[in-house]
């Protein structure tokens, strides 16, 4: 357990679906970040968001939204995917909304995506 | 910009060999910090040691140690005496110290270690 918590661990999904990840973090943190790591390539940082803003949108494309009702709290609702948006989704949670800056993420184990 | 590369893509050991897995940063910020991240089969990013610009002692925990060098812009990682659970993929990180810093990462080693 690593203090942040993806839901669900695995998650095999439809072009025409439409589904949501969540991650958990009672660690006191307040900033949070969605990244994205695919087969083969280096871990993409999707978005950001310190004290519920988001502050950062690294050009996704708008079939992922991305929600923070409240500090402990991260979604990341999916619809009408791409088989080629098949990857690792992590979440993670870092102390300062300077996020970095010596303090480092702590992140969570992830929810593996498939789409069909 | 802030810029990580590790140039080693995959190793592969038999267990109790030693491996150094190499990190070169680049950075204009006199602070700024390193990191370290193993990442097991499981997926989790699992955090091994953080260091700062200011702090060029090496460090050593159990079988790990790291050495950060300054004049070189590199933050190496070895493993001694490797065993089979140090198999993962192994992410290196720099953060710059200015406000809105974010991590940057490595594209990771993948280490496999063979009994």
């Amino acid at each position: 357990e690593t203090g942040v918590t993806q839901t669900p661990r695995h998650l095999v999904m439809g072009m025409t679906n439409k589904k949501s990840l969540k991650c958990e973090q009672h660690l006191g943190h307040n900033a949070m970040y969605w990244y994205k790591q695919s087969a083969k390539k280096p871990l993409e940082l999707m978005f950001v968001y310190n004290f519920k803003e988001q502050t950062e949108n690294n050009s996704v494309p708008s079939r992922f939204s991305p929600e923070c009702p409240n500090s402990s709290h991260l979604f990341l609702h999916l619809h009408t995917l791409q088989p080629e948006d098949s990857a690792l989704y992590l979440c993670a949670s870092s102390l300062l909304s300077t996020g970095g800056s010596g303090y480092g993420y702590t992140f969570g184990s992830g929810t593996r995506l498939t789409v069909v | 910009a802030q810029k990580v590369t590790q140039a080693q893509t995959e190793i592969s050991v038999v267990e109790k060999e030693d491996v150094t897995l190499d990190c070169v940063y680049e950075t204009r910020d006199t602070t700024y910090y390193l990191f370290w991240y193993k990442q097991p089969p499981s997926g989790e990013l699992v955090f091994l040691i953080r260091r700062n610009s200011f702090d060029e002692q090496n460090e050593i925990s159990g079988r790990y140690s790291w050495n950060f060098q300054k004049s070189t812009s590199s933050f190496n990682f070895t493993i001694t005496a490797s065993q089979v659970v140090d198999s993962a993929v192994y992410f290196c990180a720099l953060s710059e110290g200015g406000a809105n810093s974010k991590l940057t990462f490595g594209k990771g080693i993948t280490l496999s270690v063979r009994p």
